[in-house]
């Protein structure tokens, strides 16, 4: 089945480290990829998407995305993190199958920045 | 450019009762999108149009309703809520169905149903 997973529901780290959020995906062909974020209280809105061309995305804020075709990966990162970006952040795909196309989102790991 | 309203923004309702989620986007998004947000669950789609006058299930349809009158409206109905129910509405719109198209959500719905 074709599916998103992101490793940990909760991910911490300290003001100024680096921020790797991880999403695999499972489908027989290479899907178009997305990160979403989502402040408290607030909608998703899109970060940053990978769809042909160059494997390295950037994005807003910051963040970047690597797609790795050999690993079904997409994960998330950023080199420095401020308090700002603490959010719930969402992996999303979209599949072709059965003749339409299908958005799957992950579960979404909260991102905790400590002073 | 609002993008992407939702009305009301918190709602209680009891159990048996109906109500209508508005949604309204104003950038001439032919697909628009209904999701729930449940912890741990991610986003799950209830329903989705990908014009006017066209509509499908989703995922989680059972107890919702929708309709697509014109192209900037997309509501969502509670036939008769449970708690169940109680969970954190999207709607989301986008140019289309899904491929190289994000999606443009809106700020959501917090309903509790008692």
């Amino acid at each position: 089945a074709q599916s998103v997973t992101q490793l940990g529901s909760h991910v911490s780290v300290s003001e100024g480290a680096l921020v790797l959020l991880r999403c695999n995906y499972s489908s027989s062909v290479p899907p178009y990829l997305f990160w979403y974020v989502q402040y408290p209280n607030q909608g998703l809105q899109l970060l940053l998407k990978y769809t042909t061309g160059a494997t390295l995305v950037k994005g807003i804020n910051g963040f970047e995305a690597e797609f790795k075709k050999s690993e079904t990966s997409f994960h998330l990162t950023k080199p420095s993190a401020h308090m700002s970006d603490a959010a719930e952040y969402f992996c999303a795909v979209s599949l072709y199958t059965s003749g339409t196309y299908k958005y799957i989102f992950g579960t979404g790991t909260r991102l905790k920045v400590l002073a | 450019n609002a993008g992407v309203t939702q009305t009301p923004k918190f709602q209680v309702l009891k159990t048996g009762q109906s109500m209508t989620l508005q949604c309204a986007q104003d950038m001439n998004h032919e697909y628009m999108s209904w999701y729930r947000q449940d912890p741990g669950m991610g986003l799950r789609l209830i329903h989705y149009s990908v014009g006017a006058g066209i509509t499908d299930q989703g995922e989680v349809p059972n107890g919702y309703n929708v309709s697509r009158s014109t192209t900037e409206d997309f509501p969502l109905r509670l036939l008769s809520a449970a708690p169940s129910q109680t969970s954190v509405y999207f709607c989301a719109s986008s140019w289309g169905a899904g491929g190289t198209y994000e999606q443009y959500f809106g700020p959501g719905t917090r309903l509790t149903v008692t």
